[in-house]
């Protein structure tokens, strides 16, 4: 059974930094772009950022480009989303997926 | 980065079918046949319910169907059940590894 499990999230300033991981299990992690998504409060789904099955290439969305760091660690099964210079508008769940495969989501607030 | 344009609401009663569009441009949707469609019951995570326009993934209901015609794809979900209650995303490539989501269309079975 494919799982994907994140953590990380939390309340952070404005300004703060939080860093999101991912565990998978299930399959074989190593073979396969992985991806984040989030979700503000009440609204829709906002594709965040991509990375290829080695890590050598890794896409992200305007608005967090310079600001989040997506990696992984092939050893350990695991996807990273680093967050700084965090923002209110920032405040989502954020989603691990691996089509058709989602995790639960981890929760993440921005606010002072 | 504007994402692909969903109508905000839709509704059927059960037995019914009822289709949402999403439209895009030819920089996306129109570009591209990986096309996804979503369905989100609240609080839950998004499933995937159709990718690559028109394909169902394992375990997913015939009843629902995808397709698309330039710009503009469709899901059409057949035979309306109370449980298809929900929000529904599309989704779309959109060239350089990037991806973009509609804003979400919430179904009322009547």
């Amino acid at each position: 059974e494919v799982q994907l499990v994140e953590s990380g999230g939390g309340l952070v300033q404005p300004g703060g930094s939080l860093r999101l991981s991912c565990a998978a299990s299930g399959f074989t992690f190593s073979s396969y772009w992985m991806t984040w998504v989030r979700q503000a409060p009440g609204k829709g789904l906002e594709w965040v950022a991509n990375i290829k099955e080695d890590g050598s290439e890794k896409y992200y969305v305007d608005s967090v480009k310079g600001r989040f760091t997506i990696s992984r660690d092939n050893a350990k099964n695991s996807l990273y989303l680093q967050m700084n210079s965090l923002r209110a508008e920032d405040t989502a769940v954020y989603y691990c997926a691996r089509d058709p495969d989602w995790g639960q989501g981890t929760l993440v607030t921005v606010s002072s | 980065q504007s994402a692909l344009t969903q109508p905000a609401s839709v509704s059927g009663s059960p037995g019914q079918s009822i289709t949402i569009s999403c439209t895009g441009t030819s920089s996306d949707l129109g570009g591209y046949n990986d096309v996804s469609w979503y369905q989100q019951h609240p609080g839950k995570a998004p499933k995937l319910m159709i990718y690559d326009v028109s394909n169902r993934p394992s375990g997913v209901s015939n009843r629902f169907s995808g397709s698309k015609s330039g710009n503009t794809a469709s899901l059409t979900i057949s035979g309306l059940q109370a449980e298809d209650e929900a929000d529904y995303y599309c989704g779309s490539y959109r060239g350089t590894s990037s991806w973009v989501f509609g804003g979400g269309t919430k179904l009322t079975v009547l």
